[in-house]
């Protein structure tokens, strides 16, 4: 039992360049987060998907996209990326509605845009 | 919408005193409570958490009460370990269904250090 995998650990993109960061829980959750952590700013959410199917924006969505790909999986895609995507950023997941559940994070993905 | 108000760090600390991290929130409704850590190098994940008022989250010596009527989730422990260095979110999450259910906010992190 893995929990929330995220792939890759690190990444350096220049301006410009695309990029999907890949996420998979093995815990048969519903719901499936994606986040960002800046020093000083906690997490913010990007966006989230309640089920399967769903996708929709949270705090920090410019930028983004998502795909909910299957139960297990939620990826998140940087089309142009810009210096002030820099950050990590971390999945989660929740059996239910994060009010009720805990969320379970991944390890995070360390990513500079240059 | 929600927010949080997280005392800020660093904290340093010496091995075994007193731990208190304040909390406070503004929330619509009756949102359950959470602190999360993050050790190094690490995603976060759950410390306690409390779903009503007047309930205790306690997990490894932590502890902290729901007060609904200052609106606060203090993180206290008695003693630290160098092994709880790490940062500390506090994180109220709305209950309702639907949409609102998902404005997940959390506050901004306090560093623990503590030094042998």
């Amino acid at each position: 039992n893995a929990g929330v995998t995220q792939t890759p650990k690190f990444q350096v993109l220049k301006t410009g360049q695309s990029m999907t960061l890949q996420c998979a829980q093995d815990m048969n959750h519903n719901s499936m987060y994606w986040y960002r952590q800046d020093p000083g700013m906690g997490l913010r959410l990007i966006y989230y998907s309640a089920s399967e199917g769903t996708t929709d924006k949270g705090e920090v969505p410019n930028g983004y996209n998502v795909s909910r790909l299957n139960k297990r999986e939620f990826s998140l895609r940087l089309e142009s990326a810009a210096p002030s995507q820099t950050s990590v950023y971390f999945c989660a997941s929740t059996r239910g509605l994060a009010g009720s559940d805990e969320q379970f994070f991944g390890p995070g993905t360390r990513l500079t845009v240059l | 919408g929600n927010s949080v108000t997280q005392m800020e760090g660093p904290v340093t600390l010496s091995e075994e005193a007193f731990l208190t991290i304040n909390c406070t929130y503004t929330a619509t409704g009756y949102p359950s409570l959470f602190w999360y850590v993050q050790y190094p190098g690490e995603g976060l994940q759950l410390l306690l958490k409390a779903t009503k008022a007047d309930d205790k989250g306690s997990n490894k010596g932590f502890e902290a009460t729901y007060r609904k009527e200052t609106t606060s989730f203090h993180l206290e422990k008695g003693s630290v370990q160098v092994s709880d260095s790490a940062v500390y979110f506090c994180a109220p999450t709305p209950r309702d269904s639907g949409a609102g259910s998902y404005q997940l906010t959390f506050g901004k992190g306090t560093k623990l250090s503590v030094i042998p």
